[in-house]
């Protein structure tokens, strides 16, 4: 099946430092991916839209220039939180599809990032 | 503005009873509707899909059922086991081809 992989799994990182995260899609080809961030015992909150080639699309309240996200190829995209600061604690989940429209989602296995 | 309402954030069952689970949704007009799974720590797994057109999908002890006109999907899982036990969300795409997701329910299978 298709497979998603992210990296890194937990990171801890100083407030001010930049982290970047990896999302690459193993098996398969994925023209969108797209990333949610995650509070504790709360549902996956979608922060951006990424499409290969092109600018990644913001949900609003997302700041594009913290979250920074690049999709340079069929089967990486990655998230850079710039400047970090506690409240950006979180745990950070990338998906992709292997397919168009309205096939599944395949999401790797998280992000836990804790900015000290 | 849309919404998508998962109505229980938690539900205890007995093991071997059927757990149900509501998805209600607001402000879309979806062609299709998926169901995912979350373990603690986890990234969500896909479960199941089910189109407008479709009133009922089944696989193996899963049950989902999309009522458009209601706005509501039902998600069954009968003989439950405590392995059951995890976040269950139901997920719209929306306009922009973006996938949402519901709050989730959180389900504990006991023995």
């Amino acid at each position: 099946g298709a497979v998603v992989s992210q990296h890194p799994s937990r990171v801890i990182c100083k407030s001010g430092t930049s982290v970047k995260i990896e999302c690459r899609s193993l098996d398969f080809q994925a023209t969108t991916m797209f990333w949610y961030r995650q509070f504790p015992k709360q549902s996956l909150m979608l922060m951006a839209t990424s499409n290969e080639g092109s600018k990644a699309t913001y949900e609003q309240g997302v700041e594009k220039d913290k979250f920074l996200i690049n999709h340079a190829s069929l089967t990486l995209s990655t998230l850079t939180v710039t400047s970090a600061h506690p409240e950006d604690s979180s745990f950070y989940i990338c998906s992709a599809r292997d397919r168009g429209y309205n096939s599944p989602l395949h999401f790797g296995n998280g992000t836990r990032l804790t900015v000290t | 503005s849309q919404k998508i309402e998962q109505n229980s954030e938690a539900l205890n069952i007995q093991e071997g009873k059927t757990a149900t689970l509501t998805c209600n949704y607001t402000n879309y007009s979806p062609a299709y509707l998926q169901w995912y799974r979350q373990d603690p720590g986890r990234g969500p797994v896909f479960l199941l899909l089910i189109r407008e057109n479709e009133k009922e999908k089944r696989k193996e002890r899963l049950k989902v059922t999309f009522d458009t006109t209601l706005k509501q999907s039902l998600f069954h899982i009968t003989a439950s086991q405590p392995a059951d036990s995890a976040t269950y969300l139901c997920a719209l795409e929306g306009n922009n081809n973006d996938m949402r997701f519901g709050a989730g329910t959180r389900l504990t299978v006991k023995p």
